[in-house]
């Protein structure tokens, strides 16, 4: 079964400082992965997603995240952060395990802070 | 726009009684899927569904039921045997296929009286 860890339940930055949320996920198989953004009292959105090819995938708002098969990483990076940013971001992998029937499993979330 | 609409955005239950949540989207997606989201935890998958009159259980299905008939539309209802029901529940939609991204709506959040 896959299983996916984010490292730190809460990150406190300033503004202007760069930031990395940790994601590290556990598979068989060949798998996709996923990070997503949720403001307050509304749904997820996608911020990036790694399917094949470069390991290095950008995504919107500035963010970028590096896939690394050998530490089973795919950690969100973004090199100076706004107070807009604040939010809880969620690490997701889906696999190939499931035939048709697939599933998307999250990490239970970072929560971003960032600070004047 | 495309998007997904979930119904109401706060709703309230009393002890025994069901209700129902409303998930409707307008992007054609084949596949729906019902998240519980709960402080810390993340989102837990509840029901999912790949075609239409067809769906299965996920991973905390217990208490819970949906039905699928139309395409665009997956309600949720959130029986009184669900004896913790208070949480956020999300809605999503996904074309087929594992290297589709779901879009989600913006929640309902269902409190009990």
């Amino acid at each position: 079964a896959q299983s996916v860890t984010q490292l730190d339940s809460q990150v406190p930055v300033f503004e202007e400082a760069p930031v990395e949320l940790r994601c590290n996920y556990s598979s068989s198989v060949s798998v996709y992965l996923f990070w997503y953004v949720q403001y307050p009292n509304q749904g997820l959105q996608l911020l990036l997603k790694y399917l094949s090819g470069s390991t290095l995938v950008k995504g919107i708002n500035g963010f970028e995240a590096e896939f690394n098969k050998s530490q089973t990483s795919f950690h969100l990076r973004k090199p100076s952060v706004h107070i807009s940013d604040t939010a809880e971001y969620f690490c997701a992998v889906s696999d190939l395990s499931g035939g048709s029937n697939y599933k998307l499993t999250f990490g239970k979330g970072t929560l971003l802070t960032v600070n004047p | 726009d495309g998007g997904i609409t979930q119904s109401p955005k706060y709703l309230f239950r009393k002890e025994g009684q069901n209700v129902t949540l409303s998930c409707e989207q307008n992007l054609n997606h084949d596949a729906m899927y019902w998240y519980r989201q709960d402080p810390g935890q993340g989102l837990r998958l509840i029901y999912y569904s790949q075609i239409v009159n067809d769906f299965q259980k996920g991973d905390i299905a217990e208490g819970y039921s949906v039905s699928r008939e139309k395409k665009e539309s997956f309600p949720l209802t959130v029986t009184s045997a669900q004896k913790n029901p208070t949480a956020f529940y999300l809605c999503a939609s996904s074309p087929s296929g594992g290297n589709q991204p779901q879009h989600f709506g913006d929640g309902t959040r269902l409190s009990i009286l």
